[in-house]
């Protein structure tokens, strides 16, 4: 199974700040990345689609890089609503796994 | 608008048996791949299973293989997880998903039904 692991884990930072968040595959997953926003009691919503596609209605303050193993999403200026969890999951090979989130959260 | 409603979830005894199910609306459902994830109480998001626009492809993660069956009626408009010889650790939120791109990338996804496993 691939293996997604992201970093940091956690990252505390303040409305209008930028954040990087990064995902590492354990083997080479070509551009076959999507990224997932999450808040408490709310389903999964997808932000990024193969790597670097932005999804219909969310905010341009929001992109994603990447292609292989290592993989980006940026928040260029941090919003209240962005406070929330963000997983990286590879669409390459089942099963399709998940990286272990990162909890953003207010400084 | 695209709608998934899961329902089923509920307390269920170690080896006990479940079916949850996923009304689809808004969409033509026989025409996208579906998917189950579900995510244990405060922790990450795990993928179950997919399945192909007319049932004839199933994927499983390993650890339900045997176990767990994903099936559709497009007739219907609904997505199956049945749940066999339930375990502790299947305990979570299940969600079931549309996936549209590539893989398992999912655009749409349920509010989730909650299973518990516990004597």
């Amino acid at each position: 199974d691939i293996q997604m692991t992201q970093s940091p884990s956690s990252v505390s930072a303040s409305v209008g700040d930028r954040v990087t968040i990064t995902c590492r595959a354990s083997q080479d997953i070509s551009n076959y990345l999507a990224w997932y926003q999450q808040t408490p009691g709310k389903a999964p919503k997808l932000l990024i689609y193969t790597a670097s596609n932005l999804q219909s209605g969310v905010p341009s303050r929001f992109s994603a890089s990447g292609s292989g193993t290592d993989f980006t999403l940026t928040i260029s200026s941090l919003q209240p609503e962005d406070f929330a969890t963000y997983y990286c999951q590879q669409a390459n090979s089942p099963p399709y796994t998940f990286g272990q989130g990162t909890k953003l959260e207010i400084k | 608008e695209v709608q998934l409603v899961e329902s089923g979830g509920g307390l269920v005894q170690p080896g006990g048996s479940l079916r949850l199910s996923c009304a689809a609306s808004g969409f033509t459902f026989s025409s996208y791949w579906m998917n189950w994830v579900r995510q244990r109480p405060d922790k990450g998001l795990e993928w179950v299973a997919n399945i192909k626009e007319d049932g004839s492809t199933k994927k499983y993660v390993d650890s339900v293989k045997g176990r767990f069956t994903i099936s559709r009626d497009n007739a219907e408009n609904s997505l199956y997880l049945q749940m066999n010889s339930l375990r502790a650790e299947d305990a979570a939120i299940y969600y079931c998903a549309r996936v549209v791109f590539f893989g398992d990338q999912a655009d749409y996804w349920g509010r989730g039904t909650l299973v518990t496993v516990s004597s």
